[in-house]
């Protein structure tokens, strides 16, 4: 069973401070890890997906890595805004296609 | 294009009711996904459809939940009867295919009295 955890649960930093967020898995037969946000009393919004096959992935502002032998993935954002407010989650697939969500880290921007 | 669409959005019943989710993919999606969101928690996948056919139902309590998804488009996701522990957000996903990125909807949330 793929055990998904993202620790710390919630984070609060400055504006324009660096974001790391972290990911950790069990299983790293993993077929694609997928970074989403999502806002108070709203679903989730796709932010990166990640093939097994590599490494990271870029849009704007957010960079995500992925290390499928040590468990880990890591989600970065740039320059901090208080608009990046919010809960971000992981979400992991398996080889089978089985998919597990991580908590997610809740996180404020103090402007 | 038109994302995942689900109703209805707040759903407040008594325990031992019965109670009805709805929701249409994006056009063109053959994958289809109900998540279960309890409040502080990460979704919790109940079940997984491939156009008309379940793929993964292994964390779906069968006794009480029951989905379908009879053309291979919409589907509809039932509770019967409600316990309390079933107070949570309802979501809806979509995908291209089976290990495609996926899009959400903006849930349904249950209260259960």
């Amino acid at each position: 069973k793929q055990e998904v955890t993202q620790i710390p649960a919630a984070l609060s930093v400055p504006e324009g401070e660096n974001l790391v967020l972290n990911c950790s898995f069990t299983d790293s037969a993993i077929y694609n890890l997928q970074w989403f946000r999502q806002d108070p009393g709203k679903g989730l919004t796709s932010l990166l997906l990640i093939q097994s096959s590599q490494r990271e992935q870029t849009s704007g502002r957010l960079n995500a890595s992925l290390d499928k032998s040590s468990g880990r993935s890591t989600l970065y954002i740039a320059a901090s805004q208080p608009g990046d407010s919010a809960t971000y989650l992981c979400a992991v697939r398996r080889d089978d296609y089985k998919l597990s969500f991580g908590a997610g880290t809740t996180v404020t921007v103090r402007a | 294009e038109a994302g995942v669409a689900q109703s209805p959005r707040y759903k407040i019943i008594e325990k031992r009711q019965s109670v009805a989710f709805w929701c249409n993919p994006i056009s063109g999606h053959a994958t289809l996904y109900w998540y279960q969101q309890i409040l502080g928690q990460g979704p919790k996948l109940l079940i997984q459809f491939q156009n008309n056919g379940v793929v993964d139902d292994s964390q779906l309590p069968k006794d009480r939940f029951s989905a379908e998804r009879l053309k291979g488009v919409d589907s509809t996701l039932k509770i019967q009867p409600a316990k309390l522990e079933d107070s949570a957000v309802y979501l809806c996903a979509s995908s291209e295919g089976l290990p495609n990125e996926q899009f959400f909807g903006p849930g349904t949330r249950l209260t259960v009295l």
